[in-house]
């Protein structure tokens, strides 16, 4: 079974400045996907980027960015110029690409994420 | 945009009573997933759904079970409600492929069993 684990339970951040929020997963599959997901106080869970493996290159969506480092397993975060409204639970995800695709997302256990003012 | 709808966004009901949670997404999805969210452990799936009538215990299916008698409409049930059962609950609904489709979450159902 595919673990992924988030070794941070929490950050904090100044506004304005960057920060890396880190993932890892462990699997034995070659073909997957990765998520990252972000869930406001609000708590409507919404995706903020994701990255296919067999991509080398790493997905980036605005001022979200994602270190996707195959062989290490890793695939990190990366907020440029944080701003309040970043402020969220966040969840790294995994979901294999064999099988029927019906089958669900594995999650980490998530990093708070505090935007300093 | 798809829309995942959670009927009830807070219960509080007794130990045993049966509780029924209900899920309807509006882009005839054929997948369906129930997930708990519990502090410090993340999303945990319960159940999921791939068709119409057909369900697949995830990695928590004890004290649950799933109807879903028409493809927008994926129902949680507890059929005796117990203290550590009190959670979030998240639906989600993705579509069919094997690509990199998004999971769309409704708001979550938090409940509190007494």
């Amino acid at each position: 079974a595919q673990t992924v684990t988030q070794s941070q339970p929490e950050m904090s951040v100044q506004e304005a400045e960057t920060v890396t929020l880190s993932c890892t997963y462990d699997t034995s599959e070659s073909d997957y996907y990765l998520f990252w997901y972000k869930q406001p106080p609000s708590r409507q869970m919404i995706l903020v980027i994701r990255q296919e493996a067999y991509k080398q290159q790493n997905a980036t969506e605005n001022r979200f960015s994602v270190n996707f480092q195959k062989a290490a397993k890793s695939f990190s975060l990366k907020i440029s110029d944080s701003q309040l409204g970043d402020a969220a639970m966040y969840f790294c995800a995994y979901r294999s690409g064999e099988g029927g695709g019906a089958d669900g997302l594995t999650f980490g256990k998530g990093t708070h994420l505090i935007i300093q003012p | 945009d798809v829309k995942v709808t959670q009927s009830s966004r807070y219960l509080v009901k007794r130990t045993g009573e049966k509780v029924f949670l209900e899920c309807v997404q509006d882009m005839d999805h054929e997948n369906m997933f129930w997930y708990r969210q519990d502090p410090g452990l993340g999303l945990r799936l319960i159940y999921f759904s791939y068709d119409v009538k057909m369900k697949e215990k995830g990695d928590i299916p004890e004290g649950y079970s799933v109807s879903r008698e028409k493809k927008e409409r994926f129902s949680l049930i507890l059929e005796s409600a117990s203290t550590n059962q009190t959670s979030m609950y998240l639906c989600a609904s993705r579509g069919q492929g094997t690509g990199a489709n998004v999971l769309t979450f409704g708001a979550g159902s938090r409940l509190t069993v007494l």
